[in-house]
C-alpha cells in the first residue's frame, strides 16, 4: 500500500519560515494536499493540488511537490500556525494521509 | 455559511453495529463526492470510504472493507456510514468532508466519537 511520511515535529521561531515535507513514491506524479488541525478541532485545507492555497488562508502558506517530496511552507510564522500538519494524496482510488507533524512555534 | 455536521457516535460493545450521519447544509450536496475519515485519539487522520456524488462510485480501505458501508440520500443531503462487526481499533472521531478522488477534503464537519468497548 502507498505511503507517505512526515517527521514528527517541526520546531520553528516567530517570524522564521517553517518548512514540513512529505515523502512518497513518486509523489510528485500526484497531487499533495495540506491540512492544518489544530488541538480539539477539525482539519482545514490549506494548501491543494501541490500549490494552491483555498480562499482565507493566509499567504504566508505555500506549497511545492516534485519527485518524491511535497514541501508545505509558511513564511514569517505567527504563534496561530502552531498545530498538526497532514499532508494527503490519492492511490488508486484511495487517499492516504502522511503521519502528521506538530509545528511548534517557539 | 456550508456546513456538514455528523451524529450518532457513541459507545458500542465489540461485534455490534452502529450507523453515522452526515447532514449537509448551506450547499448543493448533490454534487458532492463525500468521504468519511476517522482519527483515533491522539493519533492521526485515517481515510475511511469515499462515495461519488450520485452514489455510483464507492470506495474502503482495507482496514473496513467488508465490513462498512457507505451510502447518500441526496433528497436529504444526507450521508451514511453503516459499521458492523465493530473492533476496539475502529475506535475513533469519525468526520465526514467533501472531496474527489484526486482531489482535496475541502469541507469538514466537526466529527463524532465512536467508542468500541466492552
Amino acid at each position: 500500500s502507498y505511503e507517505l511520511a512526515q517527521p514528527p515535529s517541526v520546531s520553528v521561531s516567530p517570524g522564521q519560515t517553517a518548512s514540513i515535507t512529505c515523502s512518497g513514491f513518486k509523489l510528485g506524479d500526484r497531487y499533495a494536499s495540506w491540512y492544518q488541525q489544530r488541538p480539539g478541532q477539525s482539519p482545514v485545507l490549506v494548501i491543494h493540488q501541490d500549490t494552491k492555497r483555498p480562499s482565507g488562508i493566509p499567504e504566508r502558506f505555500s506549497g511545492s511537490n516534485s519527485g518524491n517530496t511535497a514541501t508545505l511552507t509558511i513564511s514569517g510564522t505567527q504563534a496561530t500556525d502552531e498545530a498538526d500538519y497532514f499532508c494527503q494524496a490519492w492511490d488508486r482510488s484511495m487517499a492516504v494521509f502522511g503521519g502528521g507533524t506538530k509545528l511548534t512555534v517557539l | 455559511e456550508v456546513q456538514l455536521l455528523e451524529s450518532g457516535g457513541g459507545l458500542v460493545q465489540p461485534g455490534k453495529s452502529l450507523r453515522l450521519s452526515c447532514a449537509a447544509s448551506r450547499f448543493s450536496f448533490s454534487n458532492y463526492s463525500v468521504n468519511w475519515v476517522r482519527q483515533a485519539p491522539g493519533k492521526g487522520l485515517e481515510w475511511v470510504s469515499f462515495i461519488s456524488s450520485s452514489g455510483t462510485y464507492k470506495y474502503y480501505a482495507d482496514s473496513v472493507k467488508g465490513r462498512f458501508t457507505i451510502s447518500r440520500d441526496n433528497s436529504k443531503n444526507s450521508l451514511y456510514l453503516q459499521m458492523n462487526s465493530l473492533r476496539a481499533e475502529d475506535t475513533a472521531v469519525y468526520f465526514c468532508a467533501t472531496g474527489s478522488v484526486d482531489d482535496a477534503f475541502d469541507i469538514w464537519g466537526q466529527g463524532t466519537m465512536l467508542t468500541v468497548s466492552s
